[in-house]
């Protein structure tokens, strides 16, 4: 099935450091999602982004809804050892009702000692 | 208030056999959408239900069905195994609605099971 094309894959970075990753697609979509998964649990949402252009921040964490609606990046300030984890961008065009979502590849994210 | 809760946490089955895999949404939610994320991967769409309605089905073989209940809980079945169907089956549930036409439906996912076909 279809995978959005997410980068970096993995990243390795010390604790306080700033950290970048973005999401692209062939196909343009109406929203945007970034989730984080730890491991053995489901992937829990973290911004949602509903408009072309648009910049949403949560806490240190900000995301952009890109302009051409085929791509979107996460950006995380001031890193900490609990943003160790997996964290996958969804596009989702809705249609007729159906909310599904396209995923990522994912983007590992570990704090180094 | 309760999250997505799924059941059974774990299963293992040969090939061949069929399993049934339960969801219980948030109190109020009234869809219920599958996804199967083998390892390494994100999550792949396959079934959402909507008030006990088919709204949507992802590139999967027939072999795989689901239902939604009156009580908005939700079953996903998979006949005939096969090693390739081991995986983690995510549930997540949503109250779709929409904010100046634009859709503001928000899945809040479960635990998952984590399949093993042997």
């Amino acid at each position: 099935g279809q995978q959005l094309n997410q980068s970096p894959q993995s990243m390795f970075i010390q604790e306080g450091e700033d950290v970048s990753m973005n999401c692209t697609s062939s196909s343009i979509f109406n929203t945007w999602l970034w989730y984080k998964q730890d491991p053995g649990e489901g992937p829990v949402l973290l911004i949602a982004l509903y408009k072309a252009g648009e910049l949403t921040s949560n806490g240190r964490l900000t995301a952009q809804f890109g302009i051409t609606r085929k791509d979107s990046f996460l950006n995380i300030s001031a890193s900490i050892p609990s943003d160790v984890g997996i964290y996958f961008c969804a596009g989702r065009l809705t249609n007729f009702g159906n909310e599904k979502l396209t995923f990522g590849t994912g983007t590992r994210l570990t704090i180094i000692p | 208030d309760a999250g997505v809760t799924q059941s059974p946490t774990h299963l293992i089955k040969t090939r061949g056999q069929h399993v049934t895999l339960r969801c219980s949404p948030i109190s109020g939610h009234k869809s219920v959408s599958w996804y199967q994320q083998v390892l390494g991967q994100g999550p792949q769409f396959i079934f959402q239900y909507y008030e006990k309605e088919e709204r949507g089905r992802g590139n999967f073989p027939d072999r795989f069905s689901a239902r939604q209940f009156p009580n908005y809980s939700s079953e996903l079945n998979v006949n005939a195994l096969l090693l390739g169907d081991s995986a983690l089956y995510l549930c997540a549930s949503s109250l779709p609605g929409t904010s100046g036409g634009v859709s503001t439906d928000t899945q809040y996912f479960g635990p998952g099971t984590r399949l093993t076909v042997l």
